[in-house]
Formats: C-alpha cells, sequence, structure tokens
C-alpha cells in the first residue's frame, strides 16, 4: 500500500464547475497535508496546506481534512481552464519534516 | 532571476556514466532536496540536507549520491547512469522559519540511453 494515494484521473470539469479531488494516506501519524499544482513540464507549486481537521479556503480553493479517516481532499470552485494541471497531495509527519507525495490527479478543464 | 536554479535543464547520457546534477539558491534557506519524478509515481525523494554537513537518504538514494558544497548549493550525482534512471529530477528548498512550504526549480530532464 502506498502512503499517499490519488485516483491518476483525469478527472474532467465543465467550466465553472467544482472539482473536487482526494487523497487518503496510510500514517495515522502524519499531520501537515499539502495540495501542489503541477501543470505539464514544470515544476511543483504550493497551493495551501492544512493541519487540523475541517476546511480550510482560499480563494476559490478549498481543502478539507478527516484525520479519523485519513483523506484530505481539495475543491476547486468555478474551475477554469488554466487549472487544467497536476495536482499532487503531500504529507508529512511533523513540521519540517520530509514530504511524501501521491501519484497526483491531473485535471482537465474544458471550456 | 530564478530564486531555484538547476543545470543542465536536459542531459542524454549513455548506460554506465557519471553524471551531476547541480542546484542553486538564492533564497538563503539551509533546507535542500532532491526528487526524481516519474510518470503517475509523483515524486519520490532521493536525498535531502537540512545544512552544510548534514546529508540525508530519502527513499530511493540507491545510485545516487550527493554533496553540499555550500549553503546555496547542493549537487546530485549518478555514479554509474543506467536506463532506469531516465526521469525528470527536481531540487528544491525550504526555510526552517516556514517548514510547509518546499520552492522547486525547474527540473532537469535526464534520459539514459
Amino acid at each position: 500500500q502506498k502512503e499517499v494515494e490519488q485516483n491518476s484521473g483525469p478527472l474532467s470539469v465543465p467550466e465553472g464547475a467544482i472539482a473536487s479531488l482526494n487523497c487518503t494516506y496510510s500514517d495515522r501519524g502524519s499531520q501537515s497535508f499539502f495540495w501542489y499544482r503541477q501543470y505539464s513540464g514544470k515544476s511543483p507549486e504550493l497551493i495551501m496546506f492544512i493541519y487540523s481537521n475541517g476546511d480550510k479556503e482560499d480563494g476559490r480553493f478549498t481543502a478539507q481534512l478527516n484525520k479519523a479517516s485519513q483523506y484530505v481532499s481539495l475543491l476547486i470552485r468555478d474551475s477554469q481552464p488554466s487549472d487544467s494541471a497536476t495536482y499532487l497531495c503531500a504529507v508529512t509527519k511533523a513540521a519540517g519534516n520530509k514530504l511524501t507525495f501521491g501519484g497526483g490527479t491531473r485535471v482537465l478543464v474544458k471550456p | 532571476d530564478a530564486d531555484v536554479t538547476q543545470t543542465p535543464r536536459n542531459r542524454i547520457t549513455k548506460t554506465g556514466k557519471r553524471i551531476m546534477l547541480e542546484c542553486s539558491q538564492t533564497k538563503g534557506h539551509d533546507r535542500m532536496y532532491w526528487y526524481r519524478q516519474d510518470p503517475g509515481l509523483g515524486l519520490r525523494l532521493i536525498y535531502y540536507s537540512f545544512d552544510v554537513k548534514d546529508i540525508n537518504k530519502g527513499e530511493i538514494s540507491d545510485g545516487y549520491s550527493v554533496s553540499r558544497q555550500a549553503q546555496a548549493k547542493f549537487s546530485l550525482s549518478l555514479e554509474s547512469a543506467i536506463p532506469n534512471q531516465t526521469a525528470l529530477y527536481f531540487c528544491a528548498t525550504s526555510d526552517r522559519t516556514s517548514l510547509e512550504t518546499q520552492y522547486f526549480g525547474p527540473g532537469t530532464r535526464l534520459l539514459v540511453l
């Protein structure tokens, strides 16, 4: 079992819709959770991170964490074609510790 | 100018050759990392360094070595390249005061024939 699992996709969503991405992790000791966006051929860039159970919103993005069920999700509201990318989930066991990445979910937003 | 740079950006080499990938940063960060990325496998950590005198193995260090020549420089070497080391390699940095955020370089695309 991989430490961090994501559906590889592609997740196809129409422009203006909500894209919902899920990530599960195996280590109950994981404490910090991150979402990175990676455009094709480019380097990953951090979208947001979350530490506590519940929701965290940043613009059109919302991260949701449920430690009891060991999953973290990312919602993208009002999806735009520019959101078409691969989204990487990453977790760490403690602040400042090394990140473990999932395989990524490819998102395609169709006009 | 980019804060994290990698050289070369693309490299083709032959099996058995020694190759070095270099990473430099102007962010003043003390922590540096090397990852490789293969399709569908996300990013996997090769080595990381929390300061100049600190080197740690990641999950896939076999066949690789690193050198932290200075706070700003972290090099990755493949002593004897093999075809399954064909991948996209990323260097990243982070700061002890903002540990959550890793800043990635542009990547080096390596092809081993």
